[in-house]
């Protein structure tokens, strides 16, 4: 079974700019979760969509935005970029997103410059 | 204030030495889990405790949940390089549904030296 894939591993834009990082989950999970990842921050929960909905939000601005395709792929975009949103950002799958496991990918990492 | 605060932030010793991480919070918790992350990775989860006063057991790796499920520790016997990574602790959301939300500690950046 395919783990969870993120595209692109990396990536570079200018202040101002905007982003979108996408997540195909593993088969069968319903459920996707994106977090951000910094060092000082550590690891911190921005969303979650089931069935094309968003059913949980974390402490983050507008600027960043997600949406889920029928098959289960999810598209987060982050707007008017600005060098503090430098990260590795991680999305991850689960079968219902209520209990069961997440099985995270392994990033998109995103430098602002 | 971090609702799991894990210690220590960093630890770096030789092949062969034991260690242990902890995981503390004020807060009562339904379940705990641990993740271990790799560099370039994303991190994979070890394990979850439920029930306080439980051990659990993977291979050299030992999990602890507190009696009263505020706090855990991961114990490694004979840790060796391949054990090298982020050591992190989570807990579902507290307060509410959890729908794919996971509260993390700060992890813990351990270095094991050949």
């Amino acid at each position: 079974k395919a783990g969870v894939t993120q595209t692109p591993r990396y990536l570079i834009k200018t202040r101002g700019q905007q982003v979108t990082l996408s997540c195909s989950p593993i088969s069968g999970h319903r459920s996707v979760s994106w977090y951000q990842q910094t060092p000082g921050q550590g690891l911190q929960f921005l969303f979650e969509y089931f069935s094309e909905t968003q059913r949980n939000k974390g402490n983050f601005p507008g600027r960043f935005s997600g949406r889920q395709f029928s098959n289960s792929r999810s598209e987060m975009n982050v707007s008017t970029l600005e060098l503090g949103d430098s990260a590795l950002y991680l999305c991850a799958s689960s079968s219902d997103g209520d209990g069961s496991p997440l099985h995270f990918g392994n990033g998109t990492r995103l430098t602002v410059t | 204030t971090q609702l799991l605060e894990q210690s220590p932030q960093f630890l770096s010793i030789q092949e062969g030495e034991n260690l242990t991480v902890y995981c503390n919070s004020s807060s009562v918790f339904s379940s705990l889990q641990w993740y271990r992350q790799e560099p370039g990775e994303g991190p994979v989860l070890l394990v979850t405790v439920v029930t306080g006063g439980e051990v659990k057991k993977l291979k050299r790796l030992t999990f602890q949940f507190g009696d009263a499920r505020k706090d855990s520790s991961l114990h490694i016997t004979a840790a060796q390089p391949g054990d090298t990574g982020l050591y992190l602790c989570a807990v579902p959301n507290a307060g509410g549904t959890s729908y794919g939300k996971l509260t993390f500690g700060q992890g813990t950046i351990l270095t094991v030296h050949p």
